[in-house]
Parts: structure tokens; sequence; C-alpha cells
């Protein structure tokens, strides 16, 4: 069953602009994280935050966590056109030891 | 280098004829998956393994069988596949509750 739910399923924006993502899940989590896909290809790891934390920053990624509302949002700062690609949520619930992945947000960032 | 492979990358093949796609990762991790994803349902887990001869159902486990022999590899076996099963495929390997390596993937066509 799909666990985080990204909102919203596509995004479009002019490079420059920061891209807001986010997810939203239903179960008590270890940790959250994001990952990046390019077309066709595997997915790649960006970031991870913990159930104890509330922010995080990797570069022009910025990922907060509210565990209270179950949601996590991703921002890209200064979106680029190589930034173009599906980002995903996936959680690493408490109950198991499975991660699970949302259906992902289509980025297109336009030159 | 720390990777995880996948083979073959591209496979075509017919209703019935038994295959199997190799996974294979470098970095003696405990935890590895495999996941199918499909237009609009995102990634879902077949089968996972914590450790060698340990494996468990996902989501979406009908029609698939693994094996766990050995730490580094977790091979995907289609017994007899089907037209519903043709999907983009990928294994992944974690260790304890990190991020997640995933492999190049592997494009399934069943006739």
């Amino acid at each position: 069953s799909q666990q985080g739910e990204e909102d919203p399923q596509a995004l479009s924006i002019q490079e420059g602009e920061n891209a807001t993502m986010n997810c939203s899940y239903k179960t008590s989590i270890n940790n959250l994280q994001w990952y990046r896909q390019n077309s066709g290809r595997g997915l790649v790891h960006l970031i991870l935050i913990r159930s104890n934390e509330r922010e995080k920053h990797s570069g022009r990624l910025r990922v907060t966590l509210d565990t209270s509302k179950k949601s996590s949002s991703l921002l890209i700062t200064a979106s680029r056109a190589a930034d173009t690609a599906s980002y995903f949520c996936a959680t690493d619930e408490t109950s198991g030891s499975r991660l699970t992945f949302g259906e992902g947000t289509q980025l297109t960032v336009n030159p | 280098e720390a990777q995880v492979t996948q083979n073959p990358r591209y496979l075509i093949t017919v209703t019935g004829k038994k295959l199997t796609v190799t996974c294979s990762q470098n970095m003696n991790h405990e935890y590895m998956s495999w996941y199918r994803q499909d237009p609009g349902l995102g990634l879902r887990q077949i089968y996972y393994s914590m450790n060698v001869e340990v494996t468990d159902k996902g989501d979406v486990p009908e029609g698939y069988k693994v094996s766990r022999k050995e730490k580094r590899n977790f091979p995907l076996i289609l017994e007899s596949p089907s037209p519903n099963q043709t999907s983009l495929y990928f294994c992944a390997s974690r260790e304890g509750y990190n991020e997640q390596f995933f492999g190049p993937g592997t494009r399934l066509t069943v006739l």
C-alpha cells in the first residue's frame, strides 16, 4: 500500500523560481526520505530526515518534517532546468522494515 | 564504487517463458528489495529480504519469486511471465534505517 502521498502530482515553474513539494503519510515513522528520478532511470537519494528532526538542508534543498501533521515538504531553491525530474517521498515505518514510496511529483523547470 | 547492478537492462519475452533478473550489490548491505514501477502507480514493492535466507512478500508478490542465498545477490524470478508483468523493475539495497541505493532498472516487456 502507498504510505506517502505527494502533492502536487505535477509542477511546472521557470528557472530561478523555488519549487515546493509536499508529502503526507499515515503511520508512525523512523525517518522520511526524498528521492529523485530522471525519466526511466534509477532513483537517487536526496535527503533523509529522522523523526526527531524538524528541518534539514542540503545545498539548494530544504526539507521539513511535521510528525504531528504527518507531513513533509521539499523545497528546491533557485531551480535549474537540470532539476527537471520526478521527486518521491519515502517513509520508513516504525512498524516494519519497509521503505514505502508515494507516487511522486513531476517537476518541470522551464529555461 | 558503491553500486547496485541489475541485468539485463532491457528484456522482451513471451508469455510463459521463465526468466530471471539478477541483482547484485557491493556494499555488504543486509536489506535488499525489488520494486516495480508503472505509470500512475508509483513504486510498489514486490519482495524484500532482511538477510541471507530471509525473504518476505511486499505489496505485489503474485507471479514472482526471489531467493537470497548470498548477501550480495537477490535475483527476481518470473516462472511464467504474463503481459501484466510488463513494467520497469528496480532492485535496491540499504543498511538499517538509512538511505536506499537503487539499481539502474530493468525494462521488461512480456508479449
